[in-house]
């Protein structure tokens, strides 16, 4: 069974200050790719970061950093100097990848909300 | 255009009607997936295509539920005898065929009222 676990229903952070999310994830499959999706209070789901199964370092895309650690299969995204506008609903994501045309599946986790205080 | 658009963005309708959705996805992005998102829940899979296959439909969709792609571009999404329990977020992506990441390219959604 594929399954994305978000423990963390709510979190605040000072503004300019760094926060962890927490993400655990449990497959069976040996190429999988881990995904970190924003959505605001808008409702669009915004691409952040992207961890492959067998990439050796850290995904980083800016203040986004990527806390893969394989054997504890888990994949906490780190946000720096969290800004105001960081406040938002936060999803890590699994995709399975069994073949090229099938298996090509998306697991979301339940979300953190992210709160950054002035 | 340079995102992915859903039509119609808000459906109210009742119990026992018929609703379709339509997603257009970024030009030249031949997957395009279908989730659904209720309050406070992370998207559910519902089904994938890879051009105009049907690849992937998730065991919870039921049989009321139907989708196309008819020529690997626009794709709709059919609920036929809509149920109050299918009120939710209905959420299209697209995303291109790479060796990396496969990020997803989400649409803004059409939200579904079934009263």
């Amino acid at each position: 069974a594929q399954k994305i676990t978000q423990t963390q229903p709510g979190m605040f952070v000072q503004e300019k200050e760094a926060v962890t999310l927490d993400c655990t994830y449990d497959t069976s499959d040996q190429s999988y790719g881990l995904f970190w999706y924003k959505q605001p209070s808008s409702g669009e789901m915004i691409f952040l970061i992207y961890q492959g199964s067998y990439d050796e370092q850290n995904a980083t895309e800016g203040r986004y950093s990527l806390n893969f650690q394989k054997a504890r299969k888990s994949a906490n995204l780190v946000i720096s100097a969290s800004q105001l506008g960081d406040s938002a609903m936060y999803f890590c994501a699994m995709r399975t990848f069994v073949g090229e045309n099938t298996g090509n599946q998306f697991y979301f986790g339940t979300g953190t909300s992210l709160t950054v205080i002035p | 255009d340079t995102g992915v658009s859903q039509n119609p963005r808000h459906k109210i309708t009742k119990r026992g009607q018929n609703v379709t959705f339509r997603c257009d996805p970024i030009s030249e992005h031949n997957r395009l997936y279908w989730y659904r998102q209720t309050l406070g829940q992370g998207p559910e899979f519902l089904t994938y295509f890879q051009n105009e296959a049907q690849l992937e439909k998730s065991r919870l969709l039921s049989d009321r539920f139907s989708a196309e792609r008819p020529k690997g571009s626009f794709s709709t999404l059919e609920i036929q005898r809509t149920e109050q329990g299918d009120s939710a977020m209905y959420l299209c992506a697209s995303s291109r065929r790479l060796a990396g990441g496969n990020e997803q390219f989400f649409g803004p959604g059409t939200r579904l009222t079934v009263l």
